[in-house]
């Protein structure tokens, strides 16, 4: 079955950075395509970024456009996402989550929480 | 920047119709997509292509879409299907980018 395990959470200070990391099991991860969505404490989901599944492209929201950096190793069947300069705002579960191509966001890990904080 | 606007909150009562709206500009011309939240829990996709159920979901759960709307039918709701439901799409400009609706309480009571 399809499973999506993130880590690399916790508190960070502002400003400063932190790596999620996504381990893929159940599927074969070169073939598609992957999300990071979060949602900060009870918001709603907020899209973050995405990574074609050969990670030719990548495409990012405005809000983490220019701090944050989508990344994948097939290899390994990994998914990352660096975040540098971060802010409060940026506190939040971060879900790392699969893309199909008819059935976008159609499997989601459990999420790791991220909270910036002084 | 393009936005989905979704109702704050839905109550029916169990065995009831609910229905949650999804409004963009855009929706005319893209697809919609649905996912439920429950609580302390991860979403999980309940209609794709504005119409369609993934294998699993129960038939009670429907998608249709008109114009700029979207809508999430749930027929005969049940106690078990209280969640946060948001409906989702690619920006009006942009196909590789994600929108979310603000999401939809759905209280079954």
């Amino acid at each position: 079955q399809v499973q999506l395990v993130e880590s690399g959470g916790g508190v960070v200070q502002p400003g400063r950075s932190l790596r999620l990391s996504c381990a893929a099991s159940g599927f074969t991860f070169s073939s598609h395509g992957m999300h990071w969505v979060r949602q900060a404490p009870g918001k709603g989901l907020e899209w973050v970024a995405v990574i074609w599944y050969d990670g030719r492209n990548t495409y990012y929201a405005d809000s983490v456009k220019g701090r944050f950096t989508i990344s994948r190793d097939n290899s390994k069947n990994t998914l990352s996402l660096q975040m540098n300069s971060l802010r409060a705002e940026d506190t939040g579960v971060y879900y790392c989550v699969r893309d199909t191509y008819q059935t976008p966001m159609d499997y989601w890990g459990q999420g790791t929480l991220v909270t910036v904080s002084s | 920047s393009y936005e989905l606007t979704q109702p704050p909150s839905v109550s029916v009562s169990p065995g009831q119709t609910a229905r949650i709206t999804c409004s963009g500009d855009a929706l005319p011309n893209k697809y919609a997509y649905w996912s439920q939240q429950k609580s302390g829990q991860a979403p999980v996709l309940v209609i794709y292509e504005d119409t369609n159920r993934p294998s699993g979901i129960p038939e009670r759960f429907s998608g249709s879409s008109s114009g700029t709307m979207a809508t999430l039918t749930i027929s005969g709701a049940q106690v078990e299907d209280e969640a946060d439901y948001y409906c989702y799409s690619t920006d009006s400009s942009d196909n590789h980018r994600w929108v979310f609706g603000g999401g939809t309480k759905l209280t079954v009571l």
